[in-house]
């Protein structure tokens, strides 16, 4: 699998936009970028994915650079809820046995808020 | 909004001692998972399943760990005699399609062995 790269920890402020940074120099073509978050004491939870074009949902939003070798995550108006750690993890177009892959975590980013 | 539910939140279990930990994931996935996370470490890929077999499985994944999908909405991970390393919060996952579907995960039953 294609290995990412996130800062161990951020720190920002209640009510800021934050932008999390990942890099994927080795991202192959089919690669999809996928964000997960985990909050304490909790399973991971979803939070976006995409291919090449820029993202919006209702969590968050994803930009993902020209060459595709980085891409940041934003979260335009933190929350206190939002402390968690976020995973940038890449997903395969291709594989066997009915897709039913594995998600590889790294350490991810420590997201702290400040009040 | 539908979500995985995993039973019991914490087993406390003897070292050699069989456990049996239950998940029910989201009714119309088709994709089920488990995962562990030792404290402090990163979340780890244990197995998926698919069409009631085993699709993938990683190296942790050894001969004392065995999944079942029971009935149409329990789906279970045993490990058959347990060492004190398998100490661990254990996640379960679902998702509606594969690879590039978005996983569900419940909020993890912590296991601890004495």
């Amino acid at each position: 699998d294609a290995k990412t790269t996130q800062p161990n920890s951020m720190e920002s402020n209640e009510e800021e936009p934050v932008h999390l940074p990942c890099n994927h120099s080795t991202i192959s073509g089919t690669d999809y970028i996928h964000w997960y978050r985990q909050l304490p004491s909790q399973g991971p939870e979803y939070v976006i994915h995409g291919l090449t074009s820029n993202v919006n949902n209702r969590m968050a939003s994803l930009a993902i650079a020209e060459d595709r070798k980085s891409s940041t995550l934003i979260l335009h108006r933190a929350t206190l809820r939002d402390a968690a750690v976020y995973y940038c993890i890449l997903r395969g177009a291709m594989y066997s046995g009915g897709g039913a892959d594995g998600l590889t975590f790294g350490k991810g980013t420590h997201l702290i808020i400040q009040p | 909004e539908p979500e995985v539910t995993q039973t019991p939140s914490h087993q406390v279990t003897q070292m050699g001692q069989e456990v049996i930990l239950r998940c029910v994931p989201i009714s119309n996935h088709l994709y089920f998972y488990w995962y562990r996370q030792i404290l402090g470490q990163k979340v780890e890929f244990l197995v998926s399943f698919y069409n009631n077999e085993i699709s993938e499985k990683s190296e942790i994944f050894d001969d004392q760990f065995s999944v079942e999908r029971p009935d149409g909405s329990n789906f279970t991970l045993k490990i058959r005699s347990t060492k004190l390393e398998d100490s661990a919060m254990y996640f379960c996952a679902s998702s509606r399609q594969g690879w590039n579907q978005p996983q569900h995960f419940g909020d993890g039953t912590r296991l601890s062995i004495l």
